[in-house]
């Protein structure tokens, strides 16, 4: 079956550049997550949908993050402007129950950005 | 800030040798502990969630013990084979106040290498 997928899996910008992460979590999920890998750390929460509820964004790093679920499936997370600092790899993750603590996230691939 | 710690940070095994190491957490407000194995270019694997002081978990060669009272983890892997090879991520869920909660908070990972 088909997992979460990401897209697309590497991107360099120049900085300044506005780019758009996408992330298809797995079909009839209705928890997804945003996180943020920087170089040498672990994944680190950026955002929460609950369908296309965000619940929680208290990890986006400035207001030049921007994440949206219209339809409570696909996501996109874009970043304006974007700057050295945002370099990091983007993971996705979505769950099959909203609000469950236990529940196991299923990740995708993520988003290699570089900014130059 | 919630501080997840995991120790070695790297760690070099000889194929056919068992081991372990060591996911440490906050003992105050514990909701679940999540174990994830992620190798190179793929996606984060979710191992076990646990949630219960002394729970131990088994899947094949891993198993995982939790101890939420002083606030520590360990995944042991038995045999080490070279598929083992990963980076191995512990990520903390803890309840907030107002009873709730939503991203994980990883630790930097361990990252294993098994030796032909």
């Amino acid at each position: 079956g088909a997992g979460v997928s990401q897209s697309p899996r590497y991107k360099v910008a120049k900085r300044g550049q506005d780019v758009a992460l996408r992330c298809d979590p797995i079909s009839g999920h209705v928890s997804l997550f945003w996180y943020q890998q920087a170089l040498g750390q672990g994944p680190e929460f950026l955002t929460y949908f609950q369908n296309e509820a965000q619940l929680d964004k208290s990890g986006l790093p400035s207001d030049r993050f921007f994440a949206e679920r219209p339809e409570g499936s696909v996501s996109t997370l874009k970043i304006q402007r974007t700057q050295q600092e945002d370099s990091a790899v983007y993971l996705c993750a979505s769950s099959l129950v909203g609000g469950a603590l236990t529940d196991t996230q299923y990740f995708g691939p993520g988003t290699r950005l570089t900014v130059l | 800030i919630l501080n997840v710690e995991q120790s070695p940070q790297s760690l070099h095994v000889q194929e056919g040798d068992s081991t372990n190491f060591t996911c440490s957490f906050p003992s105050s407000n514990f909701y679940a502990l999540h174990w994830y194995r992620w190798e190179t270019a793929k996606s984060p694997e979710a191992l076990f969630v646990m949630t219960l002081n002394g729970d131990e978990k088994k899947k094949g060669r891993i198993s995982a013990t939790l101890n939420t009272k002083e606030g520590y983890s360990y995944l042991y892997i038995k045999g080490s084979q070279p598929e083992d090879s990963a980076t191995y991520l512990c990520a903390f869920i803890e309840v907030y106040s107002g009873g709730g909660a939503d991203g994980l908070t990883f630790g930097k990972g361990t990252h294993l290498i098994i030796q032909p």
